[in-house]
C-alpha cells in the first residue's frame, strides 16, 4: 500500500510570508500527526488531527494551524515566517491515533528554508 | 513536563558488535514508548512499540526494554550491520488528557565495515 505522501519536498519562503504543507495519510487512516524537527530543539509535536478534529497541540504558538479533510489528508499553515521556522516538518498517520498505542508511519518530510 | 534524553548523542562501533542504546524519561506516567530509526534527510521508521503494561519487545536482531519505574528503556542491537547506520530515537507518549508524543534527540549510529 502506498506511504504517507507529504508535498512539497523542498521549499523557500522569506520572513512575513506564509505556508502550507500538504500530507496524505495511508488509506484507511484516520489520524495526522504533525511535527517539527530543528537541529537546535530536535523533534517537537505540533498537533494531532483525527476524523477532521484537532484532537490536541503541542506548545507553538498560534501562527502554525493546520486542518483535516473528510478523506483525512491534512494541511499545516505557517502564517507570518520567521527564520526560525526553517525546519524539517514531518506528518505522520496511524489508523487510531496517538491515543490508541498504534505505530506511525511517518512521511519523508517537508522542508522549509526561510530566507 | 516529560523531558526525554537519549545517550550516547554519537556511536561509532565495528561491524559484527553488539550495542546498546540508552533512553530515558522524566515521568514515568507514560502510555507507551517508540524506538524510530532516521536516515538522513529522510523521515522516521518505526522500529519498536513498547506498551506500558510490557517490559520488552523483540524484533529480529532488535530488543527493546522498558522499565517505566526508573524511567528507563534500551534497545539492544545484536551483530550490527553497515546498513544500521542512522540515527535512533526514542519517544514517550504521555500526558493525560494533554498528551503528546515527547522525543529524545536521538542517537546517531554508524557501524563501520
Amino acid at each position: 500500500k502506498a506511504g504517507v505522501t507529504q508535498t512539497p519536498r523542498y521549499l523557500i519562503k522569506t520572513r512575513g510570508q506564509q505556508v502550507t504543507l500538504s500530507c496524505s495519510p495511508i488509506s484507511g487512516h484516520r489520524s495526522v500527526s504533525w511535527y517539527q524537527q530543528t537541529p537546535g530543539q530536535g523533534l517537537q509535536f505540533l498537533f494531532e488531527y483525527f476524523s477532521e478534529t484537532q484532537r490536541n497541540k503541542g506548545n507553538f504558538p498560534g501562527r502554525f494551524s493546520g486542518r483535516q479533510f473528510s478523506n483525512s489528508r491534512s494541511e499545516m499553515n505557517v502564517s507570518t515566517l520567521e527564520l526560525g521556522d526553517s525546519a524539517l516538518y514531518l506528518c505522520a498517520s496511524s489508523l487510531l491515533g496517538l491515543s490508541g498505542a498504534n505505530v506511525l508511519t511517518f512521511g519523508a518530510g517537508s522542508r522549509l528554508t526561510v530566507l | 513536563k516529560q523531558e526525554v534524553t537519549q545517550i550516547p548523542a554519537a556511536l561509532s562501533v565495528p561491524e559484527g558488535e553488539n550495542l546498546v542504546l540508552n533512553c530515558s524519561f522524566t515521568d514515568s506516567a507514560i502510555y507507551n514508548l517508540q524506538w524510530f530509526r532516521q536516515d538522513p534527510g529522510k523521515g522516521l521508521t518505526s522500529l519498536l512499540l513498547i506498551q506500558s503494561s510490557q517490559r520488552e519487545q523483540t524484533s529480529g536482531r532488535l530488543n527493546a526494554s522498558l522499565d517505566k519505574s526508573s524511567g528507563r528503556s534500551t534497545l539492544y542491537i545484536a551483530a550490527s550491520q553497515p546498513g544500521d547506520s542512522a540515527t535512533y530515537l526514542c519517544a514517550v507518549f504521555s500526558g493525560g488528557s494533554n498528551y503528546k508524543l515527547t522525543f529524545g534527540k536521538g542517537t546517531l549510529l554508524t557501524v563501520n565495515p
